[in-house]
């Protein structure tokens, strides 16, 4: 079945490093992927919506020159957390979209600034 | 906006026991619904979805129906396994299909017990 592979699956880093996390679609072609953020106990929540070739539509509160959103082809995209500091910790999971079919979600990125 | 609320866990059970996890939505417009699973270790899958009122989504033994009049989407299974134990996330979508980002719920862990 349809695979999504998200990397890395965990990242420590110090404050002020900026970390890219990558999502990809191993045997489809996604036009659309998204990007969710989990703290713990708490629901995933849709950070942006990633579609190849243009910008990336951020929920409100998201910031955008925080996280920044790069869908360069079909079968990648990229997070990138800029200046990382304890508070953006979290757990970061992509989910990318196969024509009408339901979401393919990664497997996740547990990030740790410290 | 949009939001699903469901049981807060763990929820323990023995083996072959019944299992209601329930679940309901807010939501505007006719949206699609979900269950998703998420087992120690890995990344979330899709369980069953509903996309219309009525609709019965179902797998693995799994079932839930779309209760418009309600707006619940409650879980089901008539005897659950130790390999059912996970946490389960009811989702909704407020475009049909699954096009656009969900909305979870924060999660429901599920423990059973030989």
């Amino acid at each position: 079945g349809a695979v999504v592979s998200q990397h890395p699956s965990r990242v420590i880093c110090k404050s002020g490093t900026s970390v890219k996390i990558e999502c990809r679609s191993l045997d489809f072609q996604a036009t659309t992927m998204f990007w969710y953020r989990q703290f713990p106990k708490q629901s995933l929540m849709l950070m942006a919506t990633s579609n190849e070739g243009s910008k990336a539509t951020y929920e409100q509160g998201v910031e955008k020159d925080k996280f920044l959103i790069n869908h360069a082809s079909l079968t990648l995209s990229t997070l990138t957390v800029t200046s990382a500091h304890p508070e953006d910790s979290s757990f970061y999971i992509c989910s990318a979209l196969e024509g009408n079919q339901p979401q393919h979600f990664g497997d996740g990125t547990r990030l740790s600034i410290l | 906006g949009d939001s699903v609320t469901q049981m807060e866990g763990p929820v323990t059970l023995s083996e072959e026991a019944f299992l209601t996890i329930n679940c309901t939505y807010t939501a505007t417009g006719y949206p699609s619904l979900f269950w998703y699973v998420q087992y120690p270790g890995e990344g979330l899958q899709l369980l069953l979805k509903a996309t219309k009122a009525d609709d019965k989504g179902s797998n693995k033994g799994f079932e839930a129906t779309y209760r418009k009049e309600t707006t619940s989407f409650h879980l089901e299974k008539g005897s659950v396994q130790v390999s059912d134990s996970a946490v389960y996330f009811c989702a909704l979508s407020g475009r049909g299909g699954g096009a656009d980002g969900l909305t979870f719920g924060k999660g429901t862990h599920l423990i059973i017990q030989p």
